[in-house]
């Protein structure tokens, strides 16, 4: 199984409301990650998860703060978000960070976020 | 800094032909490559990861190959299908601990 599970799969809301993305995989991995994916762009990394600890934040605006409950949950909490972060937000996993040569990716099928 | 570019960026082919989708890397010490197919507004799809150590790798009318030394990848699709229209992402990871950096894909439409 190299199911990578997100919700929801559409969201909608205002600058001052507070929401969660979730992302679940049940394939062991170690590593878990945020992308932000705009219109016709590539997908952005904005944050990595190894074991379970915050590995590499890549300078993401504290109104996105992600969270890692256990080994196989990451959640992404949005607050006071601007209508410029509406993208599809992507969540990866692959089995371990550090063990680069085999570490493919397994993608979720993405939340369509919309700011108004 | 590593950068991918793939070439071309549109590609339409009549069914049944086949064809090549370039990706090149500016900085040939990479750990492995990953090419990914993404529908419009779904997530991304792993078509083939080939190791730094590996020349190619192959599944079904799908084949990938990797040349390090001059920072080129391929992705060659045997007998089209209209069902393999998608953009299609290459991404290299360049060091241990951290994550993928993609190219800007190939959006290729085969027409019945």
């Amino acid at each position: 199984d190299t199911e990578v599970t997100q919700t929801p799969k559409h969201l909608v809301m205002g600058m001052t409301n507070k929401k969660s993305l979730k992302c679940e995989q049940h394939m062991g991995h170690r590593a878990m990650y945020w992308y932000k994916q705009k219109a016709k762009k590539p997908p952005e990394l904005m944050f990595v998860y190894s074991y379970e600890k915050l590995s590499i934040n890549e300078s993401v605006p504290s109104r996105f703060s992600p969270e890692c409950p256990n080994s196989s949950l990451l959640n992404l909490h949005l607050h006071a978000l601007q209508p410029e972060d509406s993208a599809l937000y992507l969540c990866a996993s692959s089995q371990d960070l550090l063990a680069a040569t085999y570490n493919e990716q397994f993608f979720g099928p993405g939340t369509r976020l919309t700011v108004l | 800094k590593q950068e991918v570019t793939q070439i071309p960026a549109a590609l339409s082919v009549p069914e049944g032909e086949n064809l090549v989708l370039n990706c090149s890397f500016t900085d040939s010490a990479i750990y492995n490559l990953q090419w990914f197919r993404q529908d419009p507004g779904k997530g991304l799809t792993s078509l083939l990861l080939i190791q730094s150590s590996q020349r190619e790798q192959t599944s079904g009318r799908l084949n990938a190959s990797l040349d390090k030394s001059s920072g080129r990848s391929t992705l060659y699709i045997a007998a089209s299908q209209p069902g393999d229209s998608a953009t299609y992402l290459c991404a290299v990871c360049s060091q241990a601990g951290t994550a993928l950096i993609f190219g800007k894909g190939t959006t290729l439409s085969v027409s019945s």
